[in-house]
């Protein structure tokens, strides 16, 4: 099945300590995305790319690393610079850009908690 | 920042009442997105409609877009205690700025009782 991975569901971080998240997708998409999601909250970007090996800061990134090495793949680092990282965290992809948006593709999200 | 702004924050009604949910946005868009997504999981698509439609079917949903107000609406009809979940508008802006990136309201809380 095509679709959009995120791994794992829950996660708990220790403060001080660096996590990653896992984003992977199938769907032959350039373009990834991650949105943070607060308790009854909408969205927020936190960096986004386009294409590999290039990214660029969404909204909300201090804090926050990405990689984009490979198409299918694009994980998410929340740094010890991140001072309240606990809240849901969405992967997404699209397909390019081409002048107007397409839907984007979610995955089930992974739920962080520092304790 | 958040472009759009769902309106009511929650609501609630019965099984076989219609819902209706309201977004203003603050800024030109191509076009208008509606998601939903059930409580911890992720974002679902439902329907996208164009700067230059006003209105969009698709099965029970009907979507309406004023450019001029800046305002969109998504009514489900017929609604069932499975539609409830949160709905969130999403937006992008005028070409050449948004590069696929999309703007969130808040959401509306949708639950219907059976």
């Amino acid at each position: 099945d095509g679709g959009i991975t995120q791994s794992p569901k829950y996660l708990f971080r220790k403060e001080g300590q660096n996590v990653t998240l896992s984003c992977e997708q199938n769907l032959n998409h350039d373009a990834m995305y991650w949105y943070r999601q607060d308790p009854g909250q909408g969205l927020r970007l936190i960096y986004y790319s386009q294409i590999v090996n290039d990214f660029q800061k969404g909204d909300i990134a201090e804090g926050y690393s990405v990689s984009r090495e490979k198409k299918e793949s694009f994980p998410l680092t929340v740094t010890s610079a991140q001072k309240n990282p606990t809240a849901f965290y969405l992967c997404a992809s699209s397909a390019p850009w081409t002048g107007v948006n397409t839907e984007a593709f979610f995955g089930q999200g992974t739920r962080l908690t520092v304790v | 920042s958040q472009q759009g702004e769902e309106d009511p924050q929650a609501l609630s009604i019965q099984e076989g009442e219609n819902a209706t949910m309201n977004c203003s946005y603050k800024t030109s868009i191509n076009n208008l997105q509606w998601y939903r997504q059930n409580s911890g999981r992720g974002l679902v698509h439902l329907i996208l409609i164009r700067s230059n439609e006003r209105e969009k079917h698709s099965g029970r949903l009907r979507v309406t877009l004023d450019t001029s107000k800046k305002s969109s609406s998504l009514l489900i009809t017929a609604s069932r205690a499975a539609d409830t979940a949160s709905y969130f508008c999403a937006t992008d802006g005028p070409g050449g700025t948004s590069y696929g990136k999309l703007t969130f309201g808040q959401g509306t809380i949708l639950t219907v009782h059976p």
